[in-house]
């Protein structure tokens, strides 16, 4: 599959537990966005990183959030002591360059924090 | 504060009329701006995009009209297609700055 890859597709996890969601990005693609969607809104900026760097995470929600790229390529977004207001689908999107152009997005990863 | 407004949650028309999605923003520092499509259990995918420096950009039976001075946008989609519904979100941002803003969504549904 050429397109970017989001897992799990689905999580269900109590509140107050450790979750990590991946994300591969489309091969070549050197920016990388995460995005959370709640029902009825558009997708919210989280973070994007440029290669290994996070360039941009002022969409962060508080320091329980964190997400790394090690090599450049795959990521994980990580979320500490859930709460139940984190239930979201979590968008991972990838692009050839930054600049605000087109993003291609995953199918996402449905959270669900009892 | 939102920046991106899509102030009709859903939009119904027949099939072979006109959809006509609306989108205001208030940061005059965007100049870049995207209409994405979702079905239900999928990604957003482009459609279409439009830079500041144009006022129309034409795809096929899309088109994107920006109006800078109202700070609004709107795609056109003519004919509808039953095949067109889904929700439909206006994006915008600063070129080289990474990060798109996104409105709330419009659902169309396309009646046959």
């Amino acid at each position: 599959g050429a397109g970017v890859s989001q897992t799990p597709s689905n999580k269900v996890t109590e509140k107050g537990k450790y979750v990590e969601l991946r994300c591969d990005p489309i091969s070549g693609h050197t920016a990388l966005y995460w995005y959370r969607q709640s029902l009825g809104q558009g997708p919210e900026f989280l973070i994007y990183f440029q290669g290994t760097g996070a360039a941009d995470d002022s969409g962060l929600p508080n320091d329980r959030f964190f997400a790394v790229r090690p090599e450049g390529s795959v990521s994980t977004l990580k979320i500490q002591r859930t709460e139940r207001g984190d239930s979201a689908v979590y968008l991972c999107a990838s692009s050839l360059a930054t600049g605000g152009g087109e993003l291609f997005f995953g199918e996402g990863s449905r959270l669900t924090v009892l | 504060d939102q920046q991106v407004k899509q102030n009709s949650p859903s939009l119904s028309v027949q099939e072979g009329r006109i959809s006509i999605l609306n989108c205001d923003y208030t940061n005059s520092m965007f100049d870049y701006f995207l209409w994405y499509k979702k079905y239900p259990a999928e990604g957003p995918t482009f459609l279409i995009s439009i830079s500041s420096i144009k006022d129309k950009n034409e795809d096929g039976r899309f088109t994107v009209f920006l109006n800078k001075s109202a700070k609004h946008l709107s795609l056109h989609i003519v004919p509808s297609q039953p095949g067109d519904s889904a929700v439909y979100f206006c994006a915008a941002s600063r070129r080289n700055a990474g990060k798109s803003t996104f409105g709330d969504g419009t659902t169309l549904t396309v009646k046959p």
